[in-house]
């Protein structure tokens, strides 16, 4: 059960674009349409922004997005705004009917 | 409106034993899979059980198996994670969360456990 491979920062100014990437194996991200992104402010509840790879909830802005290739799985974000500035965490459900989270990754608004 | 709260949580000394609770409230609780998350302090998500909607299956990370035990009463829209044997690691912020197919869709606020002598 390691831990999917999240870079621990990213930073991008107002406006820009940026894209968080999750690696695993063929065990978890590579195996199944399962990726979920979740965003974490400061002291809060985790949320989730991407499920099954690519879907948003309801409610979510169009400005975030997903994707997979292989055994990475990437978050998007265009248009960075101040509020978007938080940790993201990835996760994957596995081939042993468990799931798995990434590190995490701190996105800072420059 | 959707609703998870934890409950049960405080300090514990190394080898004790806690009883975490989660009240579930604004959705059919018996139709829906739980997990349990926890979150150590500055550290990222850790997956820590699962349960089936009857109770029938359940699963758990390695690092509690054997420890944790995770049950669930549908009659009371209640979630609990009975942990044994904890350790200084087991100090963490718990979380319940609500699955749908195989993501985490609403997530309780918290309670924190703290493994300290």
């Amino acid at each position: 059960q390691s831990a999917l491979t999240q870079p621990a920062s990213v930073s991008g100014s107002p406006g820009q674009s940026i894209t968080i990437s999750c690696t695993g194996t063929s065990s978890d991200v590579g195996g199944y349409n399962y990726v979920s992104w979740y965003q974490q402010h400061p002291g809060k509840v985790p949320k989730l922004m991407i499920y099954e790879v690519s879907n948003r909830p309801s409610g979510i802005s169009n400005r975030f997005s997903g994707s997979k290739s292989g055994n990475t799985a990437s978050l998007t974000i265009s248009g960075l705004q101040a509020e978007d500035e938080a940790d993201y965490y990835c996760s994957s459900y596995t081939s042993s009917s468990t799931w798995v989270f990434g590190g995490g990754t701190k996105l800072t608004v420059l | 409106e959707v609703q998870l709260v934890e409950s049960g949580g405080g300090l514990v000394q190394p080898g004790g034993s806690l009883r975490l609770s989660c009240a579930a409230s604004g959705f059919t609780f018996s139709g829906y899979s739980m997990n349990w998350v926890r979150q150590a302090p500055g550290k990222g998500l850790e997956w820590v059980s699962y349960i089936y909607t009857s109770g029938s299956t359940t699963n758990y990370a390695d690092s509690v198996r054997g420890r944790f035990t995770t049950s669930r009463d549908n009659s009371k829209n209640a979630l609990y994670l009975q942990m044994d044997s904890l350790r200084a690691e087991d100090t963490a912020v718990y979380y319940c969360a609500r699955i749908v197919t195989v993501h985490l869709d609403f997530w309780g606020q918290g309670i924190l456990v703290a493994v300290s002598s």
